[in-house]
């Protein structure tokens, strides 16, 4: 159980392109969803938390144009990187979780690489 | 803010050999810690977690780890590693804020030699 599916697991495209990636929890409701970037040996920093049907909260230093995060329902969020550039390249990974007192179950994460 | 201290960043075992990750963490009030660990082109799996009780607390495959709260420490252990724990180990620490957010330190990568 608690299956987080994430996709593309792997996006390539040029710069100034958007790019869409989708979070979704397979077989339990997120009232909460998560998403992280990882650098290259490097820990997953939260970048955004998002409540279904709330406006997503973005931490510091994360620009919220850049990073458009929709949670329209309660098995599904995206990320949008608007206009990406080479410097947004990076693994992306979401998480979800049904309620405050469980775990978070994370996606396969998204390799995102700009041209 | 909290923050999250894992000092091992690479821990080369042999097969048999026992295992202990550090991971301390800074923060004043009452947290919820975990170790995730993400083996080779897969995605973070919870390994255990503590919330409250009992210290020592059990997950899967073997593994267990210990909340010392004097020491800010969550450490992870295992008696006994096999070539299969070979991945890396991610201690996470979640604070009792409305928004229970974690902070995650930066890894610890395992190889278990066979």
């Amino acid at each position: 159980g608690a299956v987080v599916s994430q996709h593309p697991s792997r996006v390539i495209c040029k710069s100034g392109t958007s790019v869409k990636i989708e979070c979704r929890s397979l077989d339990f409701q997120a009232t909460t969803m998560f998403w992280y970037r990882q650098f290259p040996k490097q820990s997953l920093m939260l970048m955004a938390t998002s409540n279904e049907g709330s406006k997503a909260t973005y931490e510091q230093g994360v620009e919220k144009d850049k990073f458009l995060i929709n949670h329209a329902s309660l098995t599904l969020s995206t990320l949008t990187v608007t206009s990406a550039h080479p410097e947004d390249s990076s693994f992306y990974i979401c998480s979800a979780r049904s309620s405050l007192n469980q775990p978070q179950h994370f996606g396969d994460g998204t390799r995102l690489s700009i041209l | 803010a909290q923050s999250v201290s894992q000092h091992n960043h690479h821990v080369i075992l042999s097969e048999a050999a026992s295992l202990e990750l550090g991971c301390n963490y800074s923060y004043g009030g009452t947290v919820n810690l975990f170790w995730y660990v993400q083996y080779p082109g897969q995605h973070l799996q919870l390994l255990l977690k503590y919330f409250s009780g009992d210290p020592l607390v059990k997950g899967i495959k073997g593994f267990e780890a210990e909340f010392i709260k004097s020491k800010f420490s969550f450490n992870l252990r295992k008696p006994s590693v096999q070539w299969s724990d070979t991945a890396e180990y991610f201690c996470a620490v979640e604070t009792s804020g409305s928004a229970r957010q974690l902070t995650f330190g930066s890894g610890t990568q395992l190889t278990v030699l066979p």
